[in-house]
């Protein structure tokens, strides 16, 4: 299985201020998304992290509030910014492999803004 | 789009008997996969078991087994033997096989609750 680590795990942040989310995996994979997960609610969606060229967004996401980053196979950042109460949510990154034909999840960001 | 309904917010049962979870979808495609998650409390969600289209034959997993019906574009999850680590919030999932993008649309889920 793929093995995928977030940082951080959880954070308390300022309405306004910005706060970039890492997501490692242990093997190369081509696809890497993320997803926010608000309070008790299902998983949404935020984009697919490109290898190389830009983050391919969801409709309601935009790159100026979410601006991704994918410098290699095994790497991918996510950055929340200018930060309001109403982004509090988790944020999990996962991993597509087609060596076990299944997604991955990380263990998720807990993002609390105040 | 692709839409998943899940529409039992919450269930329990009692540890060692059988549950059923329900799940509908609403596809124009005919290949896909059909996946059922689960996420224990603040804990890491993890693929409980998973269903090609073009198959058949209900996918099992141990305890975990699926009752899929193309036609009423059904998925339900039965669980049997419950125990209490079975405890936790249930997604269905649908991804489209054809094509590179490999996206998962998520119902909303279901708590349930596998009580001593």
């Amino acid at each position: 299985s793929a093995v995928i680590s977030q940082k951080p795990s959880r954070d308390i942040c300022q309405r306004g201020t910005s706060l970039t989310i890492q997501c490692q995996v242990d093997s190369q994979v081509t696809m890497m998304f993320w997803y926010r997960q608000q309070p008790g609610q299902s998983l949404t969606l935020i984009a697919t992290a490109n290898q190389g060229s830009e983050a391919t967004y969801e409709s309601g996401f935009v790159i100026d509030k979410f601006p991704i980053s994918r410098p290699n196979l095994t790497f991918s950042t996510l950055t929340v910014s200018n930060m309001s109460p109403e982004d509090s949510s988790i944020y999990l990154c996962s991993v597509w492999t087609s060596a076990y034909n299944e997604q991955f999840f990380g263990p998720g960001t807990r993002l609390t803004v105040l | 789009a692709q839409t998943v309904t899940q529409s039992q917010p919450e269930m329990s049962v009692q540890e060692a008997e059988t549950v059923t979870l329900s799940c509908t979808y609403d596809t124009s495609e005919n290949n896909y996969y059909l996946f059922w998650y689960k996420q224990p409390p603040s804990r890491q969600m993890i693929l409980v078991i998973r269903q090609e289209a073009y198959k058949q034959q209900n996918a099992t997993e141990n305890r975990f087994s699926v009752n899929f019906q193309k036609a009423a574009k059904s998925f339900s999850l039965k669980i049997s033997d419950s125990q209490l680590g079975d405890t936790a919030m249930y997604f269905c999932a649908f991804m489209k096989s054809r094509g590179s993008n490999y996206k998962l649309t998520f119902g909303k889920g279901t708590l349930l609750t596998v009580n001593p």
